[in-house]
């Protein structure tokens, strides 16, 4: 199985705060990488796919990049409305595996 | 843009069986990918499997091959997730969702996601 493993487990920041969240895939997976929000009591929701086609309707505060076996999720200004978890998930070999997930929580 | 829509949350004693469904609207359920995510409590997610409604190709997560079953009937739009001797490591939110990709070479990503539906099992 290819290990999707997130960095840092947990984040604290501020309103106004740039947050960076890194995803590494111990193999080569190309570009086959979505990212997802999820607020506590919710679905996920998909924001990225493709490491870095922003999904419709998702704001273009949220961004990513990378390719092969490390990407990043980078949300600019963050608003009360980010305070979520973050998932990474490779999509490119089965069995389709996530990381482990990144809690962006309120300083 | 498709709609999923899950059964309600279950409560079973180990042992028992169960199935729990995810019923899609509009008529392009047949042609959609339905895969299946579980998230224990307090954890993070895991995909168990994918069903292709339209032929009933499934792939399984091998983690879950052979502690459930995946199935669908195109006819009325549903998946289905069932087990049929529940454990108490069950219990868990499990979501339904659509794979979507643009193109057999494009990246794909679950862009639809059930309301998830809470199984529980315990004595």
């Amino acid at each position: 199985d290819i290990q999707m493993t997130q960095s840092p487990s947990s984040v604290s920041a501020s309103v106004g705060d740039r947050v960076t969240i890194t995803c590494r895939a111990n193999e080569d997976i190309g570009r086959w990488l979505a990212w997802y929000q999820q607020k506590p009591g919710k679905a996920p929701k998909l924001l990225i796919w493709g490491a870095s086609n922003l999904q419709g309707g998702v704001p273009s505060k949220f961004s990513g990049s990378g390719s092969g076996t490390q990407f990043t999720l980078t949300i600019s200004s963050l608003q009360p409305d980010d305070f979520a978890s973050y998932y990474c998930q490779q999509t490119d070999n089965f069995p389709w595996t996530f990381g482990q997930g990144t809690k962006v929580e309120l300083k | 843009e498709v709609k999923l829509v899950q059964s309600g949350a279950e409560v079973k004693k180990p042992g028992e069986s169960l199935k729990i469904s995810c019923k899609g609207s509009g008529q392009e359920f047949p042609n959609y990918w339905i895969g299946w995510v579980r998230q224990m409590p307090g954890k993070g997610l895991e995909w168990m499997g994918i069903i292709y409604p339209g032929d009933s190709d499934t792939t399984y997560n091998p983690s879950f091959q052979g502690q459930v079953t995946i199935s669908a009937d195109k006819s009325i739009g549903t998946s289905y997730l069932q087990w049929s001797s529940l454990e108490a490591s069950d219990t868990a939110l499990y979501y339904c969702v659509t794979f979507y990709r643009a193109g057999q070479s494009v990246p794909g990503a679950f862009d639809v996601w059930g309301q998830g539906t809470v199984v529980t099992v315990s004595s």
